[in-house]
């Protein structure tokens, strides 16, 4: 079964750094694409950052380019989400989903881990 | 970017009843369209993917169809355990974009 699950969310005021986590099991980690996906409060979901299977290839939104950067283990089964420069506006819980195969759909979700920017 | 609109935004029904959840695409996605389904302080669940195809463990009830940029959910037969809000997102062309949502509540 495959499961991730995230951690590394707390309170952090504007301007400030945080980094989160999302440990993978129950697949081959390694062979497959990961992203981070949000939702802010009430709101809907917002795709953030997706990283290639071998970590080598990159993607982010317009919203969070320059601020974020993510990237992986293999060896350890782990994906990242380093956010620097935090916003209110990036107040939200940060989902990490994996991927399938060449197919960019979110096939499986973490339950997410919260993430408030206020001072 | 290509924008995901869904309508209606609240969708009332019956149990029992069919439910058609519609979702359009600015700009043609082929048929790389996911649908997912949330319950309260719940993640994402995959529902649909390439338009048409169920994802493992979704009853039959459910169906996908359309392609380009028009796309519609259908659940044939409401159960209490559908009642949820259901998502559309475009894989044809980054930045991947998902739809405002639908929220299926009991009539």
């Amino acid at each position: 079964e495959v499961q991730l699950l995230e951690s590394g969310g707390g309170l952090v005021q504007p301007g400030g750094s945080l980094r989160l986590y999302c440990a993978a099991s129950g697949f081959t980690f390694s062979t497959e694409a990961m992203s981070w996906v949000r939702q802010a409060p009430g709101k809907g979901l917002e795709w953030v950052s997706r990283i290639s299977a071998s970590g080598y290839s990159t993607d982010f939104a317009d919203s969070v380019k320059g601020r974020f950067t993510i990237s992986r283990d293999n060896s350890k089964n782990t994906l990242f989400l380093q956010m620097n420069s935090l916003r209110a506006e990036d107040t939200a819980l940060y989902f990490c989903a994996k991927h399938s195969g060449v197919s960019y759909y979110f096939q499986s979700w973490g339950q997410g881990t919260l993430v408030t920017v206020s001072s | 970017e290509i924008v995901m609109t869904q309508s209606p935004a609240t969708l009332s029904v019956s149990p029992g009843e069919r439910a058609s959840l519609s979702c359009r695409a600015s700009l043609s996605v082929s048929s790389n369209l996911a649908w997912y389904q949330q319950k309260p302080g719940q993640a994402p669940r995959l529902v649909i993917y390439g338009a048409s195809t169920r994802a493992t463990g979704i009853p039959a009830r459910f169906s996908g169809s359309g392609s380009g940029t028009e796309f519609t959910l259908t659940i044939s037969s409401l159960q209490s355990e559908d009642f949820a809000v259901y998502f559309c997102q475009q894989y044809s062309t980054w930045p991947l974009t998902f739809g405002g949502g639908t929220k299926v509540e009991i009539k």
